[in-house]
Formats: structure tokens, C-alpha cells, sequence
């Protein structure tokens, strides 16, 4: 059981630089968010879809995209890294039907180092 | 603004003893909560989690206490393990299927 997995788990930029950042889930849950995790902060909503072509801004969408092209799949984009953006990345999933009180599932991370 | 405050970065225990980990919130829309556990290099994994219509959620080791009127969680590890080593996230939630979560404290089992 794969559950959700992330590509790649780590990886270190330039300032500048643009990445892609992939999630997939196998679960076939409709609802897919990012986070990332910064000491002392937990960890914070970036962007969140609802369903597959959807997407919408969470708590610190600022310097990020997204896209929800597959129902499977979550990208998040870096159009231009920045020192601040640094962090641990962690995708989840939830099946989003039913009861909303659901746990979601996390992928194990990708730690960004942006030098 | 955090809506979710975990306020003891850090707690250390003896093997077999209780473990009492703390959360508080201030958003009175959130109508369940989540405890999720974390160790070094992988994700979070879900716990345990308790109902606002709740005021108790037992499961093996884990129980989780819900003081509507305080706004103030706790979750109880009885008896502490060293496998329970790890970093806890508090979360709370409504109908939107969105997460707040805490800043997480780290919890060491001394053997």
C-alpha cells in the first residue's frame, strides 16, 4: 500500500531556481493539500483542490502553484525559490466524502534547502 | 494567527509512567480534533481523535480529554513506551476538511 508518496524527498536550490514538487495518492480520495513545516510553527496550509481541476489558496500560498491536473496526482510549483521557502514539504490526502472529521494521510516529506 | 497552541515545545518521561501532552485553540467553529504522530524523516500519522460533542475518546494507550468551556485538549499516554518518542500534532477542524494544526511538542521516553 503506497498511501501517498512524494517526489523527490529532498533537494537543494539555488535562489531563483524553479521546481516542481510531485505528490501521488492511491487511494483515490478526492481532496489533496500541501503543507510545509517550519520550526516552532507546525505545519501550515499552502494550497489545498478539492477535486480533480480544482485548486484554492490555504493559509500561505504566497511564491506557490499548484496544480490538480489527475485526480491522483498534487503538484506544487516554485516559479522562483526564494531563502524563505526553505522547509519541509508534506502532502496529504482525504477521502473528502462522507463525515469531514476523516483523518487525512501524509506522504513522508521533501526537505527544500534553498542556499 | 494560530487557532491551535501547543505551548510545552518539549516533554521527557519515564518509561511506564503518563505522558500528558497539551493543546489549546480559539477557533469555537472547530467541531472535532485530531492528534497525529510524528517521527523523524517520515509523515504525520494519525493517532486518535475526539468529537466536540465529546468529552473523552479512549483507544488501547491514548485517550484524548476535550474541555469545550476551556477551549483545551489534553491527550494521556498510559504507559509510555520508548516507541512513543516522537513529535505530537494537536489539530482541529470543521466541515471544510481543513486542518489547523499546533506547533507540535516532542515527546522522549527515558527508559
Amino acid at each position: 500500500n503506497a498511501g501517498v508518496t512524494q517526489t523527490p524527498k529532498f533537494r537543494v536550490l539555488k535562489t531563483g531556481q524553479s521546481m516542481t514538487l510531485l505528490c501521488a495518492q492511491d487511494m483515490n480520495h478526492e481532496y489533496m493539500y500541501w503543507y510545509r513545516q517550519d520550526p516552532g510553527m507546525g505545519l501550515r496550509l499552502i494550497h489545498y483542490s478539492v477535486g480533480e481541476g480544482t485548486t484554492a489558496k490555504g493559509e500561505v500560498p504566497d511564491g506557490y502553484n499548484v496544480s490538480r491536473l489527475k485526480k491522483q496526482n498534487f503538484l506544487l510549483g516554485l516559479e522562483s525559490a526564494a531563502p524563505s521557502q526553505t522547509s519541509v514539504y508534506f502532502c496529504a490526502s482525504n477521502p473528502g466524502l462522507g463525515p469531514s472529521n476523516q483523518p487525512q494521510h501524509f506522504g513522508d516529506g521533501t526537505r527544500l534547502s534553498i542556499l | 494567527d494560530q487557532q491551535v497552541k501547543q505551548n510545552s515545545p518539549s516533554l521527557s518521561v519515564q518509561e511506564g509512567r503518563i505522558s500528558i501532552l497539551n493543546c489549546d485553540y480559539t477557533n469555537s467553529m472547530f467541531d472535532y480534533f485530531l492528534w497525529y504522530k510524528k517521527y523523524p524523516a517520515e509523515g504525520p500519522t494519525f493517532l486518535i481523535s475526539i468529537s466536540s460533542i465529546k468529552d473523552k475518546n479512549e483507544d488501547g494507550r491514548f485517550t484524548v480529554f476535550l474541555n469545550k468551556s476551556a477551549k483545551h485538549l489534553s491527550l494521556h499516554i498510559v504507559p509510555s513506551q520508548p516507541g512513543d518518542s516522537a513529535v505530537y500534532f494537536c489539530a482541529g477542524g470543521s466541515n471544510d476538511y481543513k486542518l489547523s494544526f499546533g506547533a507540535g511538542t516532542t515527546v522522549t521516553v527515558r527508559a
